[in-house]
């Protein structure tokens, strides 16, 4: 139980492009999701943190309008890099927890590459 | 603020030799501690948690203990295998907050040679 997904897990596209991820809780209702990047060796940052059917709160210097989250369901929340550029390769990771629940479960990450 | 910290890596050790990673925390408030073990190319996977005082989380193998006094969550394996290298982190869940923000030390490598 528990399951976290996500999609794509790799994806590779040009400067300036915009790129979804999506983040899916597989057997239970998600009513918090958080994303996350990390850093190759490094620990992972939370970015921001969403619930469902409200605006995500976004930590501190992170751009809420390069990193647009979307908590439209309890099951799917989908992050979205605008123009894109090669700083913004990293390894996003979404987590999910449920109503209540004080434990995150992770999906297995998305590796970005901006070339 | 809330913190984590656990102890340098990396760490490298033989098969079947005995694992110990150091983690202590600071909190404001009375914190759900967590291990996750992230492997390489791949996402945090919950590796074991303990929610109040002198409670033993275990799995796998492995187990931690929430020491209140000493404000501690070290986590211990008997016997390590190869297929235990990975990157182990140390967490605290902040219970207070309403969206139970995770806290996380900086990970500890482990590697384990045959």
């Amino acid at each position: 139980g528990a399951v976290v997904s996500q999609h794509p897990s790799r994806v590779i596209c040009k400067s300036g492009t915009s790129v979804k991820i999506e983040c899916r809780s597989l057997d239970f209702q998600a009513t918090t999701m958080f994303w996350y990047r990390q850093f190759p060796k490094k620990s992972l940052m939370l970015m921001a943190t969403s619930n469902e059917g409200s605006k995500a709160t976004y930590e501190q210097g992170v751009e809420k309008d390069k990193f647009l989250i979307n908590h439209a369901s309890l099951t799917l929340s989908t992050l979205t890099v605008t123009s894109a550029h090669p700083e913004d390769s990293s390894f996003y990771i979404c987590s999910a927890r449920w109503d209540g629940a004080d434990t995150q479960y992770f999906g297995p990450g998305t590796r970005l590459t901006v070339l | 603020g809330d913190s984590v910290t656990q102890m340098e890596g990396p760490v490298t050790l033989s098969e079947e030799a005995f694992l110990t990673i150091n983690c202590t925390y600071t909190a404001t408030g009375y914190p759900s501690l967590f291990w996750y073990v992230q492997y390489p190319g791949e996402g945090l996977q919950l590796l074991l948690k303990a929610t109040k005082a002198d409670d033993k989380g275990s799995n796998k193998g492995f187990e931690a203990t929430y020491r209140k006094e000493t404000t501690s969550f070290h986590l211990e394996k008997g016997s390590v295998q190869v297929s235990d290298s990975a990157v182990y982190f140390c967490a605290l869940s902040d219970r207070g907050g309403s969206n139970y923000k995770l806290t996380f030390g900086k990970g500890t490598l482990l590697t384990v040679n045959p």
